[in-house]
């Protein structure tokens, strides 16, 4: 079974804070996704990397970078956190293109930012 | 302008009832459209997937339609439980490499 885990499920943070979050898959999957969600808007792609070391911006990047220094891992760095970021931040990966083209996710983090 | 609709109300249905659940697409042309089911707190879990040349997909009692003249999906549970009460994303395959447009999502809940 594929197995997406994201480092915490709540956070709370303060305006203006350095904020990671982590995300790991055991499956070898080349692609990883973060995603926003918020009530209405539905998932947002934020950012997406096809292999190591790459990425590649979604639908919403601003305020965000990602960092892919191992294939199992992708992290989500919000800057400078601001109250407008709170959110639920989902991780998901999928293996290439042609394979299947499915994503599995992880359980959620929810961020508050006060 | 892109948009993916779903209906934004909840579903609320007997048990043993089929639901049937629309997703709407309009200025996409999808490869191929995904079915998620979402529970509260938790991320989505995949269900279905149906290509652009599929007309019709079948798993147990899921069936997922996919109309690219309309525009339109439809994703039904047959004899639906309460245990089907859930969230339900749909998600179109677009722009390659795996990546995925989603809708807001449709709440169903089946009443006993």
């Amino acid at each position: 079974d594929v197995k997406v885990t994201q480092s915490s499920r709540y956070l709370v943070k303060r305006t203006g804070e350095k904020v990671f979050l982590e995300c790991v898959q055991d499956m070898d999957h080349e692609n990883m996704f973060w995603y926003r969600q918020d009530p209405g808007l539905g998932l947002r792609l934020i950012y997406f990397s096809y292999d190591v070391k790459m990425k590649e911006k979604g639908d919403i990047p601003e305020g965000y970078s990602v960092s892919r220094e191992k294939k199992e891992r992708f992290s989500l760095i919000l800057e400078s956190a601001s109250t407008n970021q709170t959110s639920m931040y989902l991780c998901a990966s999928s293996p290439p293109s042609g394979l299947t083209d499915t994503q599995y996710f992880g359980p959620g983090t929810r961020l508050t930012v006060l | 302008s892109q948009k993916i609709e779903q209906n934004s109300e909840a579903l609320n249905i007997q048990e043993g009832k089929t639901a049937t659940l629309t997703c709407n697409y309009t200025n996409y042309s999808p490869a191929y459209l995904q079915w998620y089911r979402q529970d509260p707190g938790r991320g989505p879990v995949f269900l279905l997937l149906i290509r652009e040349n599929e007309k019709e997909k079948r798993k147990e009692r899921l069936k997922v339609t996919f109309d690219t003249t309309l525009k339109q999906s439809l994703f039904h549970i047959t004899a639906s439980q309460p245990a089907d009460s859930a969230t339900y994303l749909c998600a179109l395959g677009v722009g390659g490499g795996n990546k995925l447009t989603f809708g807001t999502g449709t709440q169903l809940k089946v009443e006993l």
